[in-house]
């Protein structure tokens, strides 16, 4: 099973910042590791695939990085929309698993 | 556009069954995997198993086989994940999601999940 470590759990940003957030995978996954953003009571979207690829129709401040095992979401000149619960998911392998997810909260 | 939409919350007691249902639209339902997620106050999200909406087939998370069952009706475009002898420990979100990947041609798990329904709470307590 592939564990994922995401960090930090909580951030504060202020409109404008650079805001990264990191996931690490316990073994090489290749580019399988993509990327949710989820605000409360609603479905989490799809925002980033394969490592790298922002899903059509997300703002081109949010981007990623990363290859095998170690990944990044970056979020550019953070808006107070962006505030939400982030988190990873690798598909290389089952079972399917998660990063245990950040809070971004924008001040 | 794609939707997931699933049933409402639900309270059971321990040792009880929960059945969550999961009504699709803006796709062809038979086409793709939907894959059964959950998250517990607190925690992180768990993978529960996934379903072949066009052929029935099955894969589930060891930690979940004998208490997890995944079916789907095709007539109305729904999956239903069901699960058995709750304990307080399965107090949780429960999440359908559907798989990127074409079930006609390709594994599970091929392409990420890219649609999640909005959530069911199932509250376990006596």
């Amino acid at each position: 099973e592939t564990t994922l470590t995401q960090s930090p759990a909580f951030m504060s940003a202020t409109p404008g910042d650079k805001v990264n957030i990191s996931c690490k995978a316990s073994q090489d996954i290749d580019d399988d590791m993509n990327w949710y953003q989820q605000k409360p009571g609603e479905a989490p979207i799809f925002i980033i695939q394969e490592a790298t690829t922002l899903v059509p129709g997300i703002p081109p401040r949010f981007s990623g990085s990363g290859y095998g095992t170690d990944f990044t979401l970056t979020i550019n000149n953070i808006e107070s929309e962006d505030a939400a619960y982030y988190f990873c998911l690798q598909h290389d392998n089952f079972p399917l698993t998660f990063g245990q997810g950040t809070k971004v909260e924008i001040k | 556009q794609v939707q997931l939409v699933q049933s409402g919350a639900e309270v059971k007691k321990p040792g009880a069954s929960v059945k969550v249902s999961c009504k699709t639209s803006g796709y062809t339902f038979t086409g793709y995997y939907i894959h059964w997620v959950r998250q517990a106050p607190g925690q992180g999200l768990e993978w529960l198993g996934w379903i072949n909406s066009n052929s029935g087939g099955i894969k589930y998370a060891q930690k979940f086989q004998g208490r997890v069952t995944m079916t789907r009706d095709t007539s109305i475009s729904t999956a239903y994940m069901e699960l058995s002898r709750l304990r307080s420990d399965d107090t949780a979100v429960y999440y359908c999601a559907k798989d990127g990947s074409d079930a006609s041609i390709a594994a599970a798990g091929t392409l990420p999940i890219d649609y999640w329904g909005q959530g069911t709470l199932v509250t376990v307590s006596s």
